[in-house]
């Protein structure tokens, strides 16, 4: 994997409903794995930052889970409400370069 | 403790003109990021600058594009002779530590080029 990636692009859940999703970045000479919640109009806001194999971190009802020798992190919303809406992006820095990568960013769309 | 400041949040230009876009880090950051965000995609890291030093440059466009973060005041990004395609969302943000540390963004600033 070149690039950062993240699926799925969109997704809509009903409130309560407990979701994923899953970022994918280089996996070679890693540094770091960031992620955000991008609300629209505002700035994006840091949730987690891992930079060790296996990292959990955890934040209210948002937790978020780094595997370095694969490539891949997961962040997970248990019971989904719809302040939780916006689009969550992961950035990794790896590949040699300290500077992130961001992807493209999973929309998150919880109905009432 | 106030968060990244940037100003103006909305630029319009005619093309040909130059904009420039303000950053103000937190207080106490010393390390300064650039980042783009043309419609329909998403983050574009375009520079990485310390106080008086450009340290990657690797995102900027080769022309026309420029930045600096003085030793006093704000970070700068100017853009000379604007296009069309410079219209897009430009983003500041700053971190206390180098490389892995986290990131803070400012609100944005939206240039629309006429």
């Amino acid at each position: 994997i070149l690039n950062v990636e993240q699926s799925p692009q969109s997704l809509h859940v009903q409130e309560g409903d407990s979701t994923n999703f899953t970022c994918s970045f280089p996996s070679s000479n890693f540094y770091a794995l960031h992620w955000y919640r991008w609300e629209t109009a505002k700035s994006p806001e840091a949730l987690f930052v891992m930079t060790l194999n296996g990292d959990e971190k955890k934040k209210g009802r948002i937790s978020a889970t780094l595997n370095t020798k694969e490539g891949y992190s997961y962040l997970y919303i248990k019971g989904s409400q719809p302040e939780d809406s916006a689009t969550y992006l992961c950035a990794s820095s790896s590949g040699g370069s300290y500077i992130p990568t961001f992807g493209r960013g999973t929309s998150l769309i919880v109905h009432p | 403790n106030a968060g990244v400041m940037q100003n103006p949040r909305h630029l319009v230009r005619r093309r040909g003109q130059e904009a420039r876009l303000r950053c103000s880090p937190m207080k106490g950051h010393s390390h300064v990021y650039w980042y783009r965000q043309l419609p329909e995609e998403g983050l574009k890291f375009m520079v990485y600058l310390q106080k008086e030093n450009i340290i990657d440059e690797s995102g900027m466009p080769k022309e026309r594009f420029s930045a600096e973060f003085p030793k006093e005041g704000p970070s700068i990004l100017r853009i000379q002779q604007v296009v069309r395609g410079d219209s897009a969302a430009y983003f500041c943000a700053s971190s206390e530590v180098q490389g892995t540390g986290e990131q803070y963004f400012g609100p944005g600033t939206r240039l629309t080029v006429t």
